[in-house]
């Protein structure tokens, strides 16, 4: 298996546009997650989906930031607008169900 | 709320010797599980090792190893023989037993090896 894919591995963009990051979780696996990380705040959790459906989206920060599972081996994670405050590196992880989380590459995001 | 702590911001080790890192953490579950994740330059987050809490015997990968002890809520990793491709940020890292639970960090050890 190929493992999580992620994409753009590198975005730079500016402020206001529109960002949308892109992953394919392990065949097989039910749940997927996003995670920001920052120097700041470390690792932390945005949403996590299981079985296509979203779970707990506690972590998204506000309005701007959404997420999408349309199948289990596809999501993505659209900021609009953009500001420089999102610029971190945006892991996504999926889970078989028991327990441990496989990690994609991540995005690193940078917002001018 | 489950909360997991790592004390040691930065960790140096020799090149052959033996380091280990410290991971506390906090939860009223008595079913969940702990892990080592190691994020070397690249940003990958790569797993280590990882514990059952309902497994009273120390999870050992080569030349990882973990001592966990539930009561006192202590989880540290202990790298023998290290190497300088051990450098890197590690991250400790608690899941509660459901097996969907989303990831808690600590703040993670750099740990440098010296030649």
């Amino acid at each position: 298996d190929a493992g999580v894919i992620q994409s753009p591995r590198h975005e730079v963009t500016e402020m206001g546009q529109e960002v949308t990051l892109r992953c394919k979780p392990i065949s097989g696996h039910n749940s997927l997650f996003w995670y920001r990380q920052t120097m700041m705040r470390g690792l932390e959790l945005l949403i996590y989906f299981n079985n296509n459906v979203p779970i707990d989206d506690s972590g998204m920060p506000e309005d701007r930031f959404s997420a999408k599972m349309p199948n289990a081996s596809f999501s993505t994670l659209k900021i609009q607008p953009s500001e420089p405050r999102d610029s971190a590196v945006y892991f996504c992880a999926s889970n078989p169900g028991l327990g441990t989380q496989y990690f994609g590459p991540g995005t690193r995001l940078l917002v001018l | 709320a489950q909360t997991v702590t790592q004390s040691q911001p930065e960790m140096s080790v020799q090149e052959a010797e033996t380091v280990t890192l410290s991971c506390t953490y906090d939860t009223s579950e008595s079913d969940y599980y702990l892990f080592w994740y190691k994020q070397p330059p690249s940003r990958q987050m790569i797993l280590v090792i990882r514990q059952e809490a309902y497994k009273q015997q120390n999870a050992t990968e080569n030349r990882f190893s973990v001592n966990f002890q539930k009561a006192a809520k202590s989880f540290s990793l202990k790298i023998s023989d290290s190497q300088l491709g051990d450098a890197a940020m590690y991250f400790c890292a608690y899941s509660g037993g459901g097996s969907q639970g989303n990831l808690i960090f600590g703040k993670g050890t750099k740990l440098s090896v010296k030649p």
